[in-house]
């Protein structure tokens, strides 16, 4: 149990194009979903924090205008880098939990590379 | 300013011997720690937790330990397996872990080997 998926693995684009990622819980109704970037050999940093049908809660220096994330359902949250520059170029990974879970748990992530 | 800090970047161990991966945290407010296990281009798979109140936690051949006074926390696998190597992060977090808010360390490649 408590399968979260990610969509897609792995994307390519031109800079200045805007780009979608999904997360999934599969077999959980995910009350709260995390978004978190990985840069190589770095710790994961928390982006931001969504509760279903709420907007989301930035950290602080992330732009919300320039990652935005939508928590619609129990089950689906989506971030979309606009505009994306080379330096979004990273690894994102999404975790979900709910009110039954004791923790975390986290997707497969996203590996974005922006030329 | 790093709050979790894994200040071994690598860890080399031979099957069946213990590994033992260490995390030193520095804001007092962390009340809840857990660590993760992670492969390349996959997300962490959670491993184990402790709360405060406790000092150690213990499942199967993992044994996390936590010195509160220290703000120092190890993971203890024994026997190590080669299936073990991985990333691991120490990750962190305030009021029983109920906000779900984690704060990671870098993490620290352990390799097994056979």
């Amino acid at each position: 149990g408590a399968v979260v998926s990610q969509h897609p693995s792995w994307v390519i684009c031109k800079s200045g194009t805007s780009v979608k990622i999904e997360c999934r819980s599969l077999d959980f109704q995910a009350t709260t979903m995390f978004w978190y970037r990985q840069f190589p050999k770095q710790s994961l940093m928390l982006m931001a924090t969504s509760n279903e049908g709420s907007k989301a809660t930035y950290e602080q220096g992330v732009e919300k205008d320039k990652f935005l994330i939508n928590h619609a359902s129990l089950t689906l949250s989506t971030l979309t880098v606009t505009s994306a520059h080379p330096e979004d170029s990273s690894f994102y990974i999404c975790s979900a939990t709910g009110s039954t879970l004791e923790t975390q748990y986290f997707g497969p992530g996203t590996r974005l590379l922006v030329l | 300013d790093q709050q979790v800090k894994q200040n071994s970047p690598s860890l080399s161990v031979q099957e069946g011997r213990i590994s033992i991966l260490n995390c030193d945290y520095t804001n007092s407010m962390f009340d809840y720690f857990l660590w993760y296990k992670k492969y390349p281009a996959e997300g962490p798979t959670f491993l184990i937790s402790i709360s405060s109140i406790k000092d150690k936690n213990e499942d199967g051949r993992f044994t996390v330990f936590l010195n509160k006074s220290a703000k120092h926390l190890s993971l203890h696998i024994v026997p190590s397996q080669p299936g073990d190597s991985a990333v691991y992060f120490c990750a962190a977090s305030r009021d029983g872990g109920s906000n779900y808010k984690l704060t990671f360390g870098k993490g620290t490649l352990l390799t097994v080997n056979p």
